[in-house]
């Protein structure tokens, strides 16, 4: 199985702060990588898939970058909308693995 | 409009069986893969499996083969997640979710990601 580590686990950051976040692969997966965000209380929404393509809709602050193993999720200025946490999901093949998340908290 | 719709919450207790269900509209809902994700009260997304309801064709996570069941009937663009016999540890939110298709320029089709997601349906295992 691939596994998939996320860091931060926790990150504390203020409105207006550039975020990064990176997720690692026990193995190269190319591009098969999304990036998902998720509020209490609600489903999962999909950000960013093949690694660095923005879903339709999402706003352009959002920026996937990476390819085999390292992946890096980015929120060029973070909004209060943006309070949230971050999974970065592999979909090499039809074994999906979820990194362990990254809670963005207000500072 | 894509949706795709859960069963509501469940209270059971250990040893009773359970199926909870998602409902696809919107789409071809043959044609793309559904998969199920379990969120266990305050932990992350684990992927439990994949099910293409066109031919059932069906891939579970070695985590969670042999302990549930998944299905899907077509002729309702319905997904099914099935316990026989649940157990405490079971208590979690369960999501299923669509798998989005990337249409290339030379007409091939990529995989693009869990895009559409049902609200979740929370069950509760408890003496």
């Amino acid at each position: 199985d691939i596994q998939m580590t996320q860091s931060p686990s926790t990150l504390s950051a203020s409105v207006g702060d550039r975020v990064t976040i990176t997720c690692r692969a026990s193995q190269s997966m190319s591009k098969w990588l999304a990036w998902y965000q998720q509020k209490p209380g609600k489903a999962p929404k999909l950000l960013i898939y093949e690694a660095s393509t923005l879903r339709s809709g999402v706003p352009l602050r959002f920026s996937g970058s990476g390819s085999g193993t390292e992946f890096t999720l980015t929120i060029s200025s973070l909004q209060p909308d943006d309070f949230a946490t971050y999974y970065c999901q592999q979909y090499l093949s039809y074994s999906l693995t979820f990194g362990g998340g990254t809670k963005v908290e207000i500072k | 409009e894509v949706q795709l719709v859960q069963s509501g919450a469940e209270v059971k207790k250990p040893g009773e069986s359970l199926r909870i269900s998602c409902k696809g509209s919107g789409y071809n809902f043959p044609n793309y893969w559904i998969a199920w994700v379990r969120q266990m009260p305050g932990k992350g997304l684990e992927w439990m499996g994949f099910i293409y309801p066109a031919d059932s064709d069906t891939r579970y996570s070695p985590s969670f083969e042999g302990q549930v069941t998944m299905s899907v009937d077509k002729s309702i663009h319905t997904a099914y997640l099935q316990w026989n016999s649940l157990q405490a540890s079971d208590t979690a939110m369960y999501y299923c979710a669509r798998e989005d298709e990337v249409l290339r320029p030379d007409d091939m089709k990529e995989r693009g990601g869990l895009g559409y997601w049902g609200q979740g349906s929370l069950v509760t295992v408890s003496a």
